[in-house]
């Protein structure tokens, strides 16, 4: 178990440009989660997928933010024109397609992402 | 429907005990455990499933009151390691976090 693994880790991007994080699962957790987190709140879902289906999408995500998971493996999430209120931490998950007594979500390190 | 946690903030003296509690306004069938230490991902704590559940880890249990959409997790005899936020979480086929609980445990 390698864990989650996400990169970059910092990402400062200019007002406007565009930017890609990637999110290596653990290989045998199906469900990939990624969240955005500002300084002070809870975690906040964004997406999801089961293997390479994306199933859900927040309704508070903009037509700016767009994921993918090609073949049920690493997962993107590109930001497009980033605004700077996109300025947060991203954090990706992952789990077992079954919500079961022992297991629950492992997050990775998180990307954090600085637009100025 | 994000839960909601009380209270915001605890300080504790290590030894001392404290209970945070988290509420839906929907119905609950199971409810996630996490704490998050400043400047890390959030930690898996426990997942309970069943109304009347109770887990224990350490020195760090919980319960889940299904009937009135609630959940308290307890830190008994706290340790300095126990500082961080607490964060419970709702599955909806994905997982709802509250805004957290800020947990300091002084020496």
């Amino acid at each position: 178990d390698t864990g989650v693994s996400q990169n970059p880790r910092h990402k400062i991007t200019k007002r406007g440009q565009n930017v890609t994080f990637r999110c290596d699962p653990i290989s045998e957790h199906n469900r990939l989660y990624w969240y955005r987190q500002t300084l002070g709140q809870g975690p906040e879902f964004l997406t999801y997928f089961q293997n390479e289906a994306q199933l859900e999408k927040s309704r508070l995500l903009s037509d700016r933010f767009s994921a993918e998971r090609p073949k049920g493996s690493f997962s993107t999430l590109e930001i497009q024109r980033t605004e700077q209120g996109d300025s947060a931490m991203y954090l990706c998950a992952s789990s077992r397609g079954r919500v079961s007594p022992n297991y629950g979500y492992t997050f990775g390190s998180g990307t954090r992402l600085t637009v100025v | 429907q994000q839960p909601v946690q009380s209270p915001q903030a605890v300080i504790l003296r290590e030894g001392e005990d404290a209970v945070i509690n988290c509420s839906s306004s929907k119905a609950l069938y199971s409810v996630h455990w996490y704490r998050q230490k400043h400047g890390e991902a959030p930690v898996f704590l426990m997942i309970l499933l069943k109304g009347g559940e109770q887990k224990g880890h350490d020195k760090i249990s919980a319960s889940f009151n299904e009937k009135k959409q609630q959940s308290s997790l307890y830190l008994t005899a706290s340790q300095l390691s126990y500082s961080g936020t607490y964060f419970c979480g709702t599955p909806t086929g994905n997982l709802i976090f509250g805004k957290g609980t800020k947990l300091s445990v002084k020496p």
